[in-house]
């Protein structure tokens, strides 16, 4: 258990779906990401949120829309994906932005798209 | 910007043998620096850091140099076990400003044989 947990693991969905990916810690820290991780490429930012306001939208098309209600859950609302949007998509939380604080990780949801 | 090189992998090594994945940095400043490891079907976990040039992080026998005169941060282990076959990460972070985001290199995949 690494403090960060995500739900679901996997995700399968049609391109139509619309789904919502969920993150939660309870690890007292104040800054909350979402990265990507596709074969093959290093681990993209997706969106940052520090005490629930988000301060980095990283050129994410508006397909993905991040939800952030309180400074323990962090949400990833999916709608009409494309293929190549399937990937790993990490959860990560830290005490706060920058600095050296260290990440803790979720372990991610499969998500593939058909 | 900010970027991160490791050696491309994959890294297959016999039971016992020594470790080296070498990473190489690009940044402005004085970033802090980290090594992240990923276990099959899991998330990112920090493996260690260095904050400061000259400073050596360790755990579970892996360690690694901040070496700022080769821009530098090579992991290495002196005798590698099976369960050390995951994929390793190099990251770096800028201290300092609004610039809090972990840059990866793609991850290098070990894999260990008995």
């Amino acid at each position: 258990e690494t403090g960060v947990t995500q739900t679901p693991r996997h995700l399968v969905m049609g391109m139509t779906n619309k789904k919502s990916l969920k993150c939660e810690q309870h690890l007292g820290h104040n800054a909350m990401y979402w990265y990507k991780q596709s074969a093959k490429k290093p681990l993209e930012l997706m969106f940052v949120y520090s005490l629930e306001e988000r301060v980095e939208n990283n050129s994410v098309p508006s397909r993905f829309s991040p939800e952030c209600p309180n400074s323990s859950h962090l949400f990833l609302h999916l709608h009409t994906l494309q293929p190549e949007d399937s990937a790993l998509y990490l959860c990560a939380s830290s005490q706060g932005i920058g600095g050296d604080y260290g990440y803790t990780f979720g372990s991610g949801t499969r998500l593939t798209v058909v | 910007g900010n970027s991160v090189t490791q050696m491309e992998g994959p890294v297959t090594l016999s039971e016992e043998a020594f470790l080296t994945i070498n990473c190489t940095y690009t940044a402005t400043g004085y970033p802090s620096l980290f090594w992240y490891v990923q276990y099959p079907g899991e998330g990112l976990q920090l493996l260690l850091k260095a904050t400061k040039a000259d400073d050596k992080g360790s755990n579970k026998g892996f360690e690694a140099t901040y070496r700022k005169e080769t821009t530098s941060f090579h992991l290495e282990k002196g005798s590698v076990q099976v369960s050390d076959s995951a994929v390793y990460f190099c990251a770096l972070l800028n201290s300092g400003g609004s610039n809090y985001k972990l840059t990866f290199g793609k991850g290098t995949l070990l894999t260990v044989n008995p």
